[in-house]
């Protein structure tokens, strides 16, 4: 089991605002890391550090964290963000990587 | 174009090894960490191992550590993971994926910008 604990699946109505959440211990003292990934795609990173976006990204897409918990959030989520979502970060050591579950986001 | 193109990958019996070859393009890439992420048929992503820029801070995740290694060829600009007494849950498509940073652990920001399209890693007798 992954030290970062993320809902199996989200649901969010098209236009609306949609939160992600990842939890886990290490979360209080690092940040996480977003990325999305569409069916047969390699993921791409949407969010990191403690709210960045990479070239590209919208600027619906955001990011979160208060206490053991990091989130990110889809303001006005459209159609093409339908998609797998996972966290990473550090396990509680410190030592290495760790990617939550993922959460599978689904626009009606 | 920046770009990452993993090959290696096949059916291979348990027990048996494989080597995985990560070709990079289009950026610096000795400037870099970069990491293996892993991802089993229906399944989430699972880092599997990090390099830093000059081989000094290596990393492997529980389950593979002892069976995996990495390592990276900075005048190739490849990353390699030589897997070895393979085993059927090693069975995925193993992405190559390359740090914001040069050395993942000193910097734990875990930003992986560029991925690959991965390669398949089947081990079935």
């Amino acid at each position: 089991s992954s030290e970062l604990t993320q809902d199996p699946a989200v649901s969010v109505a098209l236009g609306q605002t949609v939160r992600i959440t990842c939890q886990g211990d290490s979360l209080r003292s690092y940040y996480a890391s977003w990325y999305q990934q569409k069916p047969g795609q390699a993921p791409v990173l949407v969010i990191y550090g403690k709210n960045n976006r990479p070239s590209g990204i919208p600027d619906r897409f955001s990011g979160s964290s208060s206490g053991n918990t990091a989130s990110l959030t889809i303001t006005g989520a459209q159609a093409e963000d339908e998609a797998d979502y996972y966290c990473n970060s550090r396990d509680s050591s410190g030592n290495l990587v760790v990617f939550g579950g993922g959460t599978k986001l689904t626009v009606l | 174009e920046v770009q990452l193109v993993e090959s290696g990958g096949g059916l291979v019996q348990p027990g048996r090894s494989l080597r995985l070859s990560c070709a990079a393009s289009g950026f610096t890439f000795d400037d870099y960490a970069m990491h293996w992420v892993r991802q089993a048929p229906g399944k989430g992503l699972e880092w599997v191992s990090g390099i830093s820029w000059n081989s000094g801070s290596i990393g492997y995740a529980d389950s593979v550590k002892g069976r995996f290694t990495i390592s990276r060829d900075n005048a190739k600009n490849s990353l390699y993971l030589q897997m070895n007494s393979l085993r059927a849950e090693d069975t995925a498509l193993y992405y190559c994926a390359k740090d914001q940073d040069f050395d993942w652990l000193l910097f734990p920001h875990d930003a992986f910008d560029i991925w690959g399209q991965g390669t398949m890693v089947t081990v079935s007798s």
